[in-house]
């Protein structure tokens, strides 16, 4: 069974830098083909793909975030960590993980997610 | 970036109905789209990929179709569990995309 959990800070003060972690089970970050995203979501609002990493540490990010992101993995630890700096009060949403599973016979997305950490930006 | 539009953006029914909702991409996808399902306070759910393929545990009741740029979801037969939104995603190209999600209600 795959599990995911997010885990960072509740509250960050704008122009801060924002660490989220994603702590996961059930898989492994160095098979071939697995991903882990990060999505997020303001409240009320559509969801926002914002970054993906891939067991051969293959790295792709959201354009208009990629200046301000940073996606990394600890294989020994299954952890994903995303950082983003310059946190400011838009940025406020809930931040996801999710497991993006190999390819067998057809590409998946996101199968399984975490919980969900909401983060607000505010002074 | 390719954007995906749905509608429509809120959808009235009740259980038994059948209910369509539509996904726009501002450029073909091929057939690489996802359907999610979101309860209010939860993580979504993953209901259909490559457009109409079922993911596994997932009523047959949730069909998928469409190719390129319109795609559809149906819910073939209401149930009070489907009560939720909706959102689709496109995994055909970096940087993958949502819809702005469908409230079914």
């Amino acid at each position: 069974q795959i599990t995911l959990k997010e885990s960072g800070p509740t509250l960050v003060k704008p122009t801060q830098t924002l660490t989220l972690t994603c702590s996961f089970s059930g898989f492994s970050l160095s098979t071939s083909g697995v991903g882990v995203g990060w999505i997020r979501q303001p409240p009320g609002k559509a969801l926002e793909w914002l970054a993906l990493i891939y067991w051969n540490d293959d790295k792709r990010y959201s354009p208009s975030l990629k200046s301000r992101l940073t996606i990394t993995k600890d294989t020994s630890k299954n952890q994903v960590v995303l950082t983003m700096t310059n946190m400011d009060p838009v940025d406020t949403a809930t931040y996801y993980c999710a497991h993006r599973p190999p390819l067998i016979t057809v590409s998946r997305p996101f199968d399984s997610w975490g919980q969900g950490a909401l983060v607000t930006v505010s002074s | 970036d390719i954007q995906l539009t749905q509608s429509p953006s809120t959808l009235s029914a009740s259980v038994g109905d059948r209910v369509t909702i539509t996904c726009r991409a501002s450029q073909s996808v091929s057939s690489w789209l996802a359907w999610y399902q979101q309860k209010s306070g939860k993580a979504p759910k993953l209901l259909i990929y490559k457009a109409s393929s079922l993911e596994s545990g997932v009523p047959s009741r949730f069909i998928g179709s469409g190719f390129g740029t319109e795609f559809t979801l149906t819910i073939s037969s209401l149930q009070p569990d489907d009560f939720a939104t909706y959102s689709c995603q496109q995994y055909n190209s970096y940087p993958w995309t949502f819809g702005p999600g469908t409230k079914v209600e």
